[in-house]
């Protein structure tokens, strides 16, 4: 079974441009997770997706970042216009949706470097 | 709201001998889970081990085992037989019932754990 496919790994921007983070979750699942982690701290919840629709975005800040899950599948995360504050690992991960234990599975996850 | 906060950010253990990582929580909520993830530097989130609040036995996997006290609201884990590939970050999480918050996890600040030979 495949896993959670993050892209791209690793980007390098400057403050006030955009950038888009893609993810692939594992097929079948319906629920998908966004996760922003500063260095040194532990992941935060920015946004979750039950299929197609918003589940969870109270901690996105919606001036500059929004998401996106067309079709239930893949979502795709931006940032515009990027801040020095965003600099952090991107973490996507899904769940099967009622499973018995609604394991989630996590994406290698995308470096953000803002210069 | 929940929070999870784990006191030692560094743990350091011998090779072959036994460490244990802690975690208190905070909730108002009486049905809910439990987790211990490892995070190596690929920064790939593993789950190492779960544990249901309803359930007072304690959880185990191999040479993880949990040390859950509900009451005290605490939930540390124990590694015996610390192995170098057990080096890595690792965060406790909880996570409410699916039909209260869906089941978001809330992580704590990390441990980073080194292991010597």
């Amino acid at each position: 079974e495949a896993g959670v496919a993050q892209s791209p790994r690793y980007k390098i921007i400057e403050k006030r441009q955009s950038v888009a983070f893609w993810c692939n979750p594992i097929s079948g699942h319906a629920t998908l997770y966004w996760y922003q982690q500063i260095l040194g701290q532990g992941p935060k919840l920015l946004i979750q997706f039950q299929n197609n629709g918003v589940v969870d975005d109270s901690q996105l800040p919606k001036d500059r970042f929004s998401a996106e899950r067309l079709k239930g599948v893949d979502s795709t995360l931006k940032i515009q216009p990027a801040k020095l504050e965003d600099s952090a690992v991107y973490l996507c991960a899904s769940s099967f949706w009622g499973g018995v234990r609604n394991e989630q599975f996590f994406g290698p996850g995308t470096r953000l470097t803002v210069l | 709201a929940q929070t999870v906060t784990q006191s030692q950010p560094e743990m350091s253990v011998q090779e072959a001998e036994t460490v244990t990582l802690s975690c208190t929580y905070d909730t108002s909520e009486s049905d809910y889970y439990l987790f211990w993830y490892k995070q190596p530097p690929s920064r790939q989130m593993i789950l190492v081990i779960r544990q249901e609040a309803y359930k007072q036995q304690n959880a185990t996997e191999n040479r993880f085992s949990v040390n859950f006290q509900k009451a005290a609201k605490s939930f540390s884990l124990k590694i015996s037989d610390s192995q170098l590939g057990d080096a890595a970050m690792y965060f406790c999480a909880y996570r409410s019932p699916l039909y209260n918050q869906g089941g978001k996890l809330i992580f704590g600040q990390g441990t980073e754990l080194s292991v010597k030979p």
